[in-house]
């Protein structure tokens, strides 16, 4: 079956410009979960959907950085004025039950993006 | 907050040698999970450990989960290249069976030379 989709898989923007970042999860997977990844470190977490309750939006770094999910199914992540340490990995995942950190994390392919 | 760490940051083996990871929580975890990302990949599911002084094992691979829920390692016996990525610890923190994200482990990235 399809697994997390994410789009564009790569993005080049300028400084100062904003950026939108698409996840599809899989169907029926009502956690969802974006991360960062600068080029050769450890997932840093950005921000975690369960199905109908608030956003976990401890992760976001800045008031630049903002998500939502729209009908408990495609996220949107939105990096409002790139700055050049945005530059990284956006991976995004999905998980099955409503209850769950122990649930498997099933990620997408990323979108990797450059700000000049 | 809650942290959980890798030891060690980075090892290169020759092919056939063992290799193990090591990681370590500064709090108590509800389950760990370990996952692998090979070079240019994303992170993909290998293994959950629930309970205190589990071990699992896939093939080459062994997986524990200490006693008190705070640390765990994967274990791999003669390595290939195809074992060749970043291998990330997960934990599920303990907070009385409330939802919540993991907490990722700051990565071990192993080479293998042939």
């Amino acid at each position: 079956g399809a697994g997390v989709s994410q789009s564009p898989s790569n993005k080049v923007t300028e400084k100062g410009k904003d950026v939108e970042l698409r996840c599809d999860p899989i169907s029926g997977h009502t956690a969802l979960y974006w991360y960062r990844q600068s080029l050769g470190q450890g997932l840093e977490f950005l921000i975690y959907f369960q199905g109908n309750s608030a956003p976990d939006k401890s992760g976001l770094p800045s008031d630049r950085f903002s998500a939502e999910r729209t009908g408990g199914s495609v996220s949107t992540l939105t990096i409002q004025r790139t700055q050049q340490e945005d530059s990284a990995v956006y991976l995004c995942a999905s998980s099955l039950k409503l209850l769950a950190s122990t649930d498997t994390q099933y990620f997408g392919p990323g979108t990797r993006l450059t700000v000049l | 907050g809650q942290q959980v760490m890798q030891i060690p940051q980075y090892q290169h083996v020759q092919e056939g040698e063992d290799f193990t990871t090591y990681c370590n929580s500064s709090t108590t975890l509800s389950n760990i999970q370990w996952y692998k990302q090979r070079p240019g990949g994303h992170p993909v599911f290998l293994i959950q450990l629930v309970k205190s002084g589990e071990v699992k094992k896939q093939k080459r691979l062994t997986f524990q989960f200490g006693e008190a829920k705070k640390n765990s390692s994967l274990h791999i016996t003669a390595t290939q290249t195809t074992d060749v990525g970043t291998y990330f610890c997960a934990g599920g923190p303990n907070y009385g069976g409330a939802t919540n994200k993991l907490i990722f482990g700051t990565g071990t990235l192993l080479a293998v030379q042939p």
